[in-house]
């Protein structure tokens, strides 16, 4: 069985500092791996996903994470963090063998002045 | 413009009645999933299906019950057997694979009194 763990519950940052949010996943197979971010009170949207190839992966509003399959991780990356980036962040494994994802319990990103 | 609907988007109902919470995709996407969303959980999959008239259970599908008879409709009901169905549900499709993303819809937040 897959899981995901998110190591921090709560980032607290300010603004215009760097900010990276740690997952760790579980695994016997190869994965595909995304990060979400859900704003107060609506959906998740997709931030950027982890195919293959580069282990690098950018995605939108400035956002990068890094596959290590040696590490089992998937950490998330942000030079300079906004007010506007304080939401809640989700690491999601997928296994190939299925179309479900495995959610971590989240991290929140919390920006102040 | 496409997406997901999920109605209504606050729904109080008096514990022991059973609710039907809405979802619906005109993404023209074959899978559809329901998760349950609780403070510090993270997303909990409660149903999912792949095909029309198809769908199978996830990690809590005790007290919950789906149908899938048309493919943008996915609806879901929390029954009386729900011991805690006070949470937030968020509604997803995707193409299916395992590398699609996710789309999510705007969610319910249920409240039983």
């Amino acid at each position: 069985a897959q899981s995901v763990t998110q190591l921090d519950s709560q980032v607290p940052v300010f603004e215009e500092a760097p900010v990276e949010l740690r997952c760790n996943y579980s695994s016997s197979v190869s994965v595909y791996l995304f990060w979400y971010v859900q704003y107060p009170n609506q959906g998740l949207q997709l931030l950027l996903k982890y195919l293959s190839g580069s282990t690098l992966v950018k995605g939108i509003n400035g956002f990068e994470a890094e596959f290590n399959k040696s590490q089992t991780s998937f950490h998330l990356r942000k030079p300079s963090v906004h007010i506007s980036d304080t939401a809640e962040y989700f690491c999601a494994v997928s296994d190939p063998g299925y179309s479900t994802l495995t959610f971590g319990k989240g991290t929140m990103l919390l920006v102040s002045p | 413009d496409g997406g997901i609907t999920q109605s209504p988007k606050y729904l109080f109902r008096k514990e022991g009645q059973n609710v039907t919470l809405s979802c619906e995709q005109n993404l023209n996407h074959d899978a559809m999933y329901w998760y349950r969303q609780d403070p510090g959980q993270g997303l909990r999959l409660i149903y999912y299906s792949q095909i029309v008239n198809d769908f199978q259970k996830g990690d809590i599908a005790e007290g919950y019950s789906v149908s899938r008879e048309k493919k943008e409709s996915f609806p879901l009901t929390v029954t009386s057997a729900q011991k805690n169905p006070t949470a937030f549900y968020l509604c997803a499709s995707s193409q299916g694979k395992p590398y699609n993303e996710q789309f999510f819809g705007p969610g319910t937040r249920l409240t039983v009194l």
